[in-house]
């Protein structure tokens, strides 16, 4: 149990365009989602924490008009990097915290989506 | 503000011999220290938290409050322990957290 999926796991897009990542909890309800941005070789740096049914919460630096979150059921949160530029390719990995029952309050990390933009 | 450093990028053993990869943190709070591993081709995953006091597939880890260390061990190293190891923190009353940059263990046979 405690199964998070993302879609797509692989996407190439032109610059200027947008493109939506979505984060599912399988087997479980997640009322708080992470999202997190990994560089080559570097660590996981946290974007924004995505609480369902209401405003994504943004770290510093973060610019929430390119990197619009939307939580809008209990199993489903997506990011969408609006008007895309090469030096948004990385590697987007989503989390999702269980509220209880089974997957406890624990964190459960998605596999990842490697954006490329041309 | 808060931090969390590996100071390894690579550390390789060969199997059997004893593992302890290295994680200070900063933080003026309590924290909640984390390890996650990452083994090949697959996602992040929790190995241990220090509130549980537990050991995990071999790997034990304290809090030294004092040192401001969470270092992870294991008495006899083996090669499905081969992985891309985290720590993490979380700060108080928070959900959100702080990556170290990652320790790769290489378990040689």
């Amino acid at each position: 149990g405690a199964v998070v999926s993302q879609h797509p796991s692989r996407v190439i897009c032109k610059s200027g365009t947008s493109v939506k990542i979505e984060c599912r909890s399988l087997d479980f309800q997640a009322t708080t989602m992470f999202w997190y941005r990994q560089f080559p070789k570097q660590s996981l740096m946290l974007m924004a924490t995505s609480n369902e049914g209401s405003k994504a919460t943004y770290e510093q630096g973060v610019e929430k008009d390119k990197f619009l979150i939307n939580h809008a059921s209990l199993t489903l949160s997506t990011l969408t990097v609006t008007s895309a530029h090469p030096e948004d390719s990385s590697f987007y990995i989503c989390s999702a915290r269980g509220t209880s029952g089974s997957a406890g309050y624990e964190q459960y990390f998605g596999p990842g989506t490697r954006l490329t933009v041309t | 503000a808060q931090r969390v450093t590996q100071p390894e990028k690579l550390l390789s053993v060969f199997k059997g011999a004893p593992v302890e990869l290295k994680c200070n943190y900063s933080y003026s709070g309590s924290p909640e220290l984390f390890w996650y591993v990452q083994y090949s081709r697959q996602r992040l995953q929790l190995l241990l938290r220090h509130i549980s006091r537990e050991s995990i597939k071999g790997f034990t880890a304290d809090l030294n409050k004092g040192e401001t260390s969470f270092h992870l061990k294991k008495p006899f190293a083996q090669e499905e322990d081969s992985a891309m190891y985290y720590c993490a923190l979380s700060a108080d009353n928070t959900d959100k957290l702080i990556f170290g940059t990652g320790t790769r263990l290489q378990v040689f046979p």
